[in-house]
């Protein structure tokens, strides 16, 4: 099947400071490519829709300007967690698609974040 | 009520036991439903995808749906240890977003 790969895996960070995320389509070109969050013993929380060459599409809720969503090309989407606080510590995933359908998503293993 | 329910478990059974896994779901617009298997710290892994109130079988794995109860499960025969992990249901419909259950967590024992 498809891969996604994810980096870094994990990530240790001070408060105050902003860690990006990659997520990566390694044999397909990913049309969209979403970023969800996940809390320990929850269900995955859709935080943003990706399309390449423009604008995410957040959840309601989701601040935009604390999750930076950067689509640039079809097989690379960036996340930019800013000014990090310790409640922003999650499980970060991002998923992708071909688009000819929306279920068939394909995950990258997933981004620890942890905030000191 | 959240679209979409699922047990969280855990739910632990002993080596070679069918594990019944299942979600109940609220719209009746959803169209296509899948089981994701996600491992401690790791991305969820796709399963099983169907379409449609039925059967669907891959290997020791069976899926049903029953849509005029909203109702779906994933059956899995002669369970191993490995599969131990968090089964996430996950159900849309065309140009709607893919809602996930919350997922029950399965400990297999040998």
């Amino acid at each position: 099947g498809a891969v996604v790969s994810q980096h870094p895996s994990w990530v240790i960070c001070k408060s105050g400071t902003s860690v990006k995320i990659e997520c990566r389509s390694l044999d397909f070109q990913a049309t969209t490519m979403f970023w969800y969050r996940q809390f320990p013993k929850q269900s995955l929380m859709l935080m943003a829709t990706s399309n390449e060459g423009s604008k995410a599409t957040y959840e309601q809720g989701v601040e935009k300007d604390k999750f930076l969503i950067n689509h640039a090309s079809l097989t690379l989407s960036t996340l930019t967690v800013t000014s990090a606080h310790p409640e922003d510590s999650s499980f970060y995933i991002c998923s992708a698609t071909t688009g000819t359908n929306t279920g068939e998503l394909f995950f990258g293993e997933g981004s620890r974040l942890t905030v000191l | 009520q959240k679209e979409v329910e699922q047990d969280p478990g855990p739910l632990s059974v002993p080596e070679g036991a069918i594990v019944s896994l299942n979600c109940t779901y609220s719209n009746s617009a959803f169209q296509y439903f899948m089981w994701y298997r996600q491992y401690s710290r790791k991305g969820p892994e796709l399963l099983m995808y169907t379409y449609s109130s039925g059967n669907k079988e891959d290997g020791r794995f069976t899926a049903q749906v029953d849509k005029s109860s909203k109702y779906i499960s994933l059956f899995i025969r002669d369970s191993q240890p490995s599969d131990s992990a968090t089964y996430l249901c996950a159900m849309y419909y065309q140009g709607g977003k893919l809602i996930f259950g919350q997922g029950t967590e399965l400990s297999v024992k040998p």
